[in-house]
């Protein structure tokens, strides 16, 4: 059954930067679209980005567009998010999900989530 | 972009109940709606993909249905494990989620 795990949440400082990174435990990661979507606490979920199988096609979402960048390496079956410009509403728990074929697919398969505070 | 909204925010009901949640998109996305169940401090979980197709695993007690702009998820029979927040996804454009809907015991 596939896994995924990510890691590299933590406080950090408005302005500043953190990189997430998602790790899957299948050997076909780069068939799959993979996406980050976040939660504010006690809040609903929110679409951030996604990326294709091999990385040619990426969106974002307009909140984040410009700050943050996605990417994903297919020998290590990771995926990242690189965040930059930090602010205060960045603040969240940030989830990878995998989707299992076109990018309209839904998401099947969820991380536990790794959580990002943006504070001074 | 697309738009989802939910109704009701939440809901309170009883062991037993059938139990009916509906999402609205703000433009036609044909059949690319999903609904997910969250519980506190978990990870969403796919129930329904595409308007009305079972994910595997899932108990056949819930169901979905609609196409276009209006779609329902329905728990026919309702559990003390399907007490949770219900959120519906579009995946026609930008993945938009619908705000959720909040199950609790009446």
């Amino acid at each position: 059954e596939a896994q995924l795990v990510e890691s590299g949440g933590g406080l950090v400082q408005p302005g500043g930067s953190l990189r997430l990174s998602c790790a899957a435990s299948e050997l076909t990661f780069s068939d799959d679209w993979m996406h980050w979507v976040r939660q504010t606490p006690g809040k609903g979920l929110v679409w951030v980005s996604r990326i294709s199988g091999d990385g040619s096609s990426i969106t974002y979402a307009d909140s984040v567009k410009g700050r943050f960048t996605i990417s994903r390496d297919n020998a290590k079956n990771t995926l990242y998010l690189q965040m930059d410009s930090l602010r205060a509403e960045d603040t969240a728990i940030y989830y990878c999900a995998r989707v299992r074929g076109p990018y309209y697919y839904p998401m099947d398969v969820w991380g536990q989530g790794t959580t990002v505070t943006v504070s001074s | 972009d697309i738009q989802m909204t939910q109704s009701p925010s939440s809901l309170s009901a009883s062991i037993g109940d059938r139990v009916t949640i509906t999402c609205r998109a703000s433009q036609s996305i044909s059949s690319y709606l999903n609904w997910y169940q969250q519980k506190p401090g978990r990870a969403p979980n796919l129930l329904i993909y595409a308007a009305s197709n079972l994910q595997s695993g899932v108990p056949s007690r819930f169901s979905g249905s609609g196409s276009g702009t209006d779609f329902t998820l329905t728990i026919q029979s309702l559990q003390p494990e399907d007490f949770a927040t219900y959120y519906c996804q579009e995946s026609y454009n930008l993945h938009a989620f619908g705000p959720g809907t909040k199950v609790d015991i009446k």
